[in-house]
């Protein structure tokens, strides 16, 4: 099955800086990769996802990266605000032809702290 | 109407209780999916329907039984449960089952057994 690894565990910085997620996926058949920012208390809530077609999208402060041949994806967050702050996810999903599906599968997610 | 909503926001009992959680959609979603999650741990797959019908069970616990009773209802009884099945309770949705469907999460019920 899949595998996504997610670095760093925890990530710290100065308000306005940018912060870099990174994750590595082992299903080369995987297709679609959705980030998700969690705050204390709350619901998962996507943010930005690729798919395996684009190599990067970007949605104002926010951009992800995807490098199928090294199997890597990265979310990129620029001018960071305390507002930031929260637990971010990536996940990879493999493709469902048929009737068959296509796990969701969760990498272990990064702490992100912005300091004012 | 962009959201799944999840009833109730905290739920505690005791082991030898029987209780339920529900969760709706009005997005016209034909998959849902219930998720287990710790704190700071990822959400884990417990199961998944589409068309109003179970599609995936993730090995869960006969004492977790989901049942989806129409297309915008998802819910999960519980029976027996044991103290380290504590955890935010997740139900999500997405337009089907086929890849590069966007998941949507609810807002979770925060779940304490006693």
């Amino acid at each position: 099955g899949e595998n996504v690894e997610q670095h760093p565990s925890t990530l710290s910085v100065q308000e306005g800086d940018s912060a870099v997620i990174k994750c590595t996926y082992s299903d080369s058949a995987s297709n679609y990769f959705p980030w998700y920012k969690q705050e204390l208390g709350k619901r998962p809530q996507l943010i930005i996802d690729i798919r395996s077609n684009v190599g990067e999208k970007k949605d104002q402060r926010i951009a992800v990266t995807l490098n199928k041949t090294a199997k890597h994806f990265s979310l990129h967050i620029t001018e960071t605000q305390p507002e930031d702050s929260a637990v971010y996810f990536c996940a990879a999903r493999t493709h469902a032809g048929g009737t068959s599906y296509g796990k969701l599968t969760f990498g272990q997610g990064t702490i992100l702290t912005v300091h004012p | 109407d962009t959201e799944v909503t999840q009833t109730p926001k905290h739920l505690v009992m005791g082991m030898t209780n029987k209780k339920s959680l529900k969760c709706e959609q009005h997005m016209g979603h034909r998959a849902m999916y219930w998720y287990k999650q710790k704190a700071k741990k990822p959400p884990e797959l417990m199961f998944v329907y589409s068309y109003e019908k179970l599609s995936i069970n993730e090995s869960v616990p006969s004492r977790f039984s989901p049942e989806c009773p129409n297309s915008s209802l998802l819910n999960l009884h519980l029976h027996a449960l044991q103290p380290e099945d504590s955890a935010l309770y997740l139900c999500a949705s997405s337009q089907g089952l086929a890849d590069a469907y966007e998941q949507y999460f609810g807002p979770g019920t925060r779940l304490t057994v006693t």
